[in-house]
């Protein structure tokens, strides 16, 4: 069963960048497209973008000018970076696999998620 | 951007009960339409894609209809394990979205 676990620091200060990685076991990063996401405390979960094994990127607009993803297909992990953080930036972050190579979903795998604070 | 809106908010049934949950979309998405279920501290968990397939291994009691703007997702009886937080999700119209969710509680 595949596996998904992102990892990175809890704490960012404001204007630092955020750096997140998620790492698959147990099923190969090739011929799939990951995602990342985010859900704010108390709100809904919001699609930030997606890489491919081959390092396509797409990226929702509303963050698209922040946000910088890649992949290691030697490690299986992918990982993502936002700079210019803010508080509104404090949420818990996913990464997840579109089913069947899918860009946009739906999404059949997904890690727990970990939060990340934006705090000085 | 499609906005999926999800009602009720909020609902309170018994175990053995029957759930409809409802997915509104702001404008048509055909039938790209996905329901997950979360539990708090875990990772969401995909029921159901393209508005009726239920996902791998999922069970005979989640169930999706719709098209257009109108979804629905029906849990036939609702077990002990079900209670949980359930999102739609569109993929016809970049960026994909999510609605806000439901929260089903046991009453």
């Amino acid at each position: 069963q595949e596996q998904l676990q992102e990892s990175g620091p809890g704490l960012v200060k404001p204007s630092e960048t955020l750096s997140l990685t998620c790492t698959v076991s147990g099923g190969s990063i090739n011929n799939y497209y990951w995602s990342w996401f985010r859900q704010p405390p108390g709100k809904g979960l919001e699609w930030i973008g997606y890489i491919s094994d081959s390092g396509s990127t797409n990226y929702n607009p509303s963050l698209k000018s922040r946000v910088t993803t890649s992949v290691d297909t030697s490690k299986n992990q992918f990982s993502l970076k936002l700079s210019s953080v803010t508080a509104a930036d404090t949420a818990v972050y996913y990464c997840a696999r579109g089913l069947r190579g899918y860009r946009y979903g739906p999404f059949d795998h997904w890690g727990q998620g970990t939060l990340v604070t934006v705090s000085s | 951007e499609i906005v999926l809106t999800q009602s009720p908010a909020t609902l309170s049934l018994s175990p053995g009960e029957r759930a409809t949950l409802s997915c509104r979309a702001s404008q048509s998405v055909s039938s790209y339409l996905a329901w997950y279920q979360h539990k708090p501290g875990q990772a969401p968990r995909l029921l159901i894609y393209d508005a009726s397939n239920r996902a791998t291994d999922i069970p005979a009691r989640f169930s999706g209809s719709g098209s257009g703007t109108d979804f629905t997702l029906t849990i036939s009886s609702l077990e002990p394990e079900d209670f949980a937080v359930y999102y739609c999700q569109q993929r016809n119209n970049w960026p994909p979205t999510f609605g806000q969710g439901t929260r089903l509680e046991i009453k």
